[in-house]
């Protein structure tokens, strides 16, 4: 099974930071990568798919790069809204999600 | 609009099963490819198994394997996934989630409210 490590797992940050999120696979899985948003109480929100393509919706300010198996999230200024906890998950070969990384305020 | 409506919340005791409903309206459940997730309280997502369009059949993760089956009601577009010998561990909201376009994509960009399971005695 493909394993996905990410880090931090916890973020302190204050509103207009850039934010990196790490994601790393076990294996290599290309492109085949989702980031979600998850805040408290509710149904995870994708962001991200193919490593780098925007959800439809989605800020312009959310972004995703990478492939093979070193992936990263960056917020380019975080905002109030931002504040939750976010899941890399890879669709290569099963299902798998990363621990999650907490965004809090700073 | 698409939805996924789940069942209402579930209080079980050790050793007994529980069955989840999922529910499709504005699509047809053939359709889409529904899987389940689950999210122990305060703890990350963990995937449990699903329908993979690419041999058409339900594969679940190994982790469940032998202790959850994953059914669909087509008359009634309605998705099931029964958890038996449930133990505290099991404690969790559980969450159906399906592509919108499992022919073209395989993340998930579509999900139920999820199901809050408690396991107790």
């Amino acid at each position: 099974d493909i394993q996905m490590t990410q880090s931090p797992s916890t973020l302190s940050a204050s509103v207009g930071d850039r934010v990196t999120i790490t994601c790393r696979a076990s294996q290599s899985i290309s492109s085949w990568l989702a980031w979600y948003q998850q805040k408290p109480g509710k149904a995870p929100k994708l962001l991200i798919y193919k490593a780098s393509s925007l959800e439809s919706g989605v800020p312009s300010r959310f972004s995703g790069s990478g492939s093979g198996t070193e992936f990263t999230l960056t917020i380019s200024s975080l905002q109030p809204d931002d504040f939750a906890t976010y899941y890399c998950q890879q669709y290569n070969s099963l299902w798998t999600f990363g621990q999650g990384t907490k965004v809090e305020i700073k | 609009q698409v939805q996924l409506v789940q069942s209402g919340a579930e209080v079980k005791k050790p050793g007994a099963s529980v069955k989840v409903s999922c529910k499709v309206s504005g699509y047809t459940l053939t359709e889409l490819s529904m899987h389940w997730v689950r999210q122990a309280p305060g703890k990350g997502l963990e995937w449990m198994g699903g329908f993979d369009p690419e041999d058409g059949e339900t594969i679940y993760a190994q982790k469940f394997q032998g202790r959850v089956t994953m059914t669909e009601d087509t008359s009634t577009d309605t998705a099931y996934m029964e958890l038996s010998s449930l133990r505290s561990e099991d404690t969790a909201v559980y969450y159906c989630a399906t592509p919108r376009k499992p022919q073209l994509y395989w993340y998930f960009d579509l999900w139920g409210r999820g199901t809050l399971v408690t396991v107790s005695s």
